[in-house]
């Protein structure tokens, strides 16, 4: 199947800790993006990357970092410096434009 | 004032009726709109995108796009209770490979059986 894989589903960090969330495509997508979205809010943009080994920060990149090694993968860290990490999580990539972005099934992040 | 307005919530509709979801923008420069669907705990995907002033139809959805208002909304003919669901409008700004997305808080939609 051809898709956007997202893990884990739910994910649990400490106090003082770092955590990655994993986003996979298999798409042959260029482009791929992470967001933020809180509870009845839109979704906000922190990274996104359009090539390999090259990403841009979007409007709320504090406190994240991510990679970009492989077209495949577009890990996303939270670090501690992310204060209020608490939201779900959306991976998306796309091929053109960004009619063609197409969303993972998301990562629900909370804090212990 | 926020870049991408949306109406607040909830709007409920009966089952067959016409749900009219709006959406205002900020910047006029802002190029393309966009209108994703995203039922509970699930991630959106997209229903329409319009580029140009007027109409665009698919199905039981029409998106109308007004620039010199500043304005966008989505028409959701004959209603369906698997039409609930939260919508959300997002405008893209910048073009080619700086080109974004930027969305609104969402509507949530209930269709009443």
């Amino acid at each position: 199947d051809g898709g956007i894989t997202q893990s884990p589903k739910y994910l649990f960090r400490k106090e003082g800790q770092n955590v990655t969330l994993s986003c996979e495509q298999n798409l042959n997508h260029d482009a791929m993006y992470w967001y933020r979205q809180d509870p009845g809010q839109g979704l906000r943009l922190i990274y996104y990357s359009q090539i390999v080994n090259d990403f841009q920060k979007g409007d709320i990149a504090e406190g994240y970092s991510v990679s970009r090694e492989k077209k495949e993968s577009f890990p996303l860290t939270v670090t501690s410096a992310q204060k209020n990490p608490t939201a779900f999580y959306l991976c998306a990539s796309s091929y053109g434009g960004l009619e063609t972005q197409y969303f993972g099934p998301g990562t629900r992040l909370l804090v212990l | 004032q926020k870049e991408v307005e949306q109406n607040s919530g909830p709007l409920s509709v009966p089952e067959g009726a016409i749900a009219s979801l709006n959406c205002t923008y900020s910047d006029r420069g802002s190029q393309s709109f966009f209108w994703y669907r995203q039922y509970s705990g699930k991630s959106p995907e997209l229903i329409m995108f319009i580029y140009s002033n007027g109409d665009k139809e698919d199905g039981r959805f029409t998106a109308q796009l007004n620039k010199a208002s500043q304005y966008v909304s989505l028409l959701i003919r004959d209603s369906q209770p698997s039409d609930s669901a939260t919508y959300l409008c997002a405008v893209s700004k910048g073009t080619g490979a700086n080109s974004k997305l930027t969305f609104g808080k969402g509507i949530t939609l209930s269709v009443r059986p």
